[in-house]
């Protein structure tokens, strides 16, 4: 049982270009959402999934896009990266009914020069 | 949307001493309210949570008191250690069949000195 997966650790990224940041769960959790940490400021959720198929916006949701196609993976893709995109990114996952805890994955520090 | 805040941003405390930190939400449907202690370069990782049906829990030195009328709820670490220094987090959501939308508040870095 790994828990929540993302790939890569670290990654830098030109402005412009474009890149998907990889989650996956084992856990058969129904929901899954991206948060991202920047100093001072907490963690800010940009999109989630309620269960395959469902996804919708977070508070941040600006320039990302997700799907959900299994259960199992939920990727966040940045369409142009920007400067203002340079963050640490963490998926997390959790059930939909009963214990409502999440769990965090490791995390993607992303830099966009 | 729901608006988290929390106090103090840094709080240095002895070792052996009581550290608080504070959090007040805003959307008064909140019902679910978890704490997450982040240690460097590391993942949140859930350290205790309590629902709104409840006005406190404890887990050995660790507790969480809620206060549903004033919207604000508090942890609470007893004899601290220096292993807890890191950075907690406060949390609110509304609890629904379709998930748990968190919303954080700006952290609190603790330090517990020798």
């Amino acid at each position: 049982n790994a828990g929540v997966t993302q790939t890569p650790k670290f990654q830098v990224l030109k402005t412009g270009q474009s890149m998907t940041l990889q989650c996956a769960q084992d856990m058969n959790h129904e929901y899954m959402s991206w948060y991202r940490q920047d100093p001072g400021m907490g963690l800010r959720l940009i999109h989630y999934s309620v269960g395959a198929g469902i996804t919708d916006q977070g508070e941040v949701p600006n320039g990302y896009n997700v799907s959900r196609s299994t259960t199992e993976d939920f990727p966040l893709r940045l369409l142009s990266a920007a400067p203002s995109q340079t963050s640490v990114y963490f998926c997390a996952s959790s059930y939909s009914r009963g214990r409502k805890a999440t769990t965090f994955g490791s995390g993607t520090r992303l830099t966009v020069v | 949307g729901e608006n988290v805040e929390q106090h103090p941003s840094t709080l240095s405390v002895q070792e052996g001493d009581s550290a608080v930190i504070k959090c007040t939400y805003s959307d008064s449907a909140s019902n679910y309210f978890p704490w997450y202690k982040q240690e460097l370069g590391k993942r949140p990782q859930l350290i205790i949570d309590i629902r709104s049906n409840v006005g406190e829990k404890k887990d050995q030195r660790i507790a969480v008191t809620l206060n549903k009328t004033a919207k604000h709820f508090s942890l609470h670490i007893t004899e601290t250690q220096p292993e807890d220094s890191a950075v907690y987090f406060c949390a609110a959501s509304i609890l629904t069949g379709g998930g748990n939308k968190l919303t954080f508040g700006t952290g609190t870095q603790l330090k517990v000195e020798l």
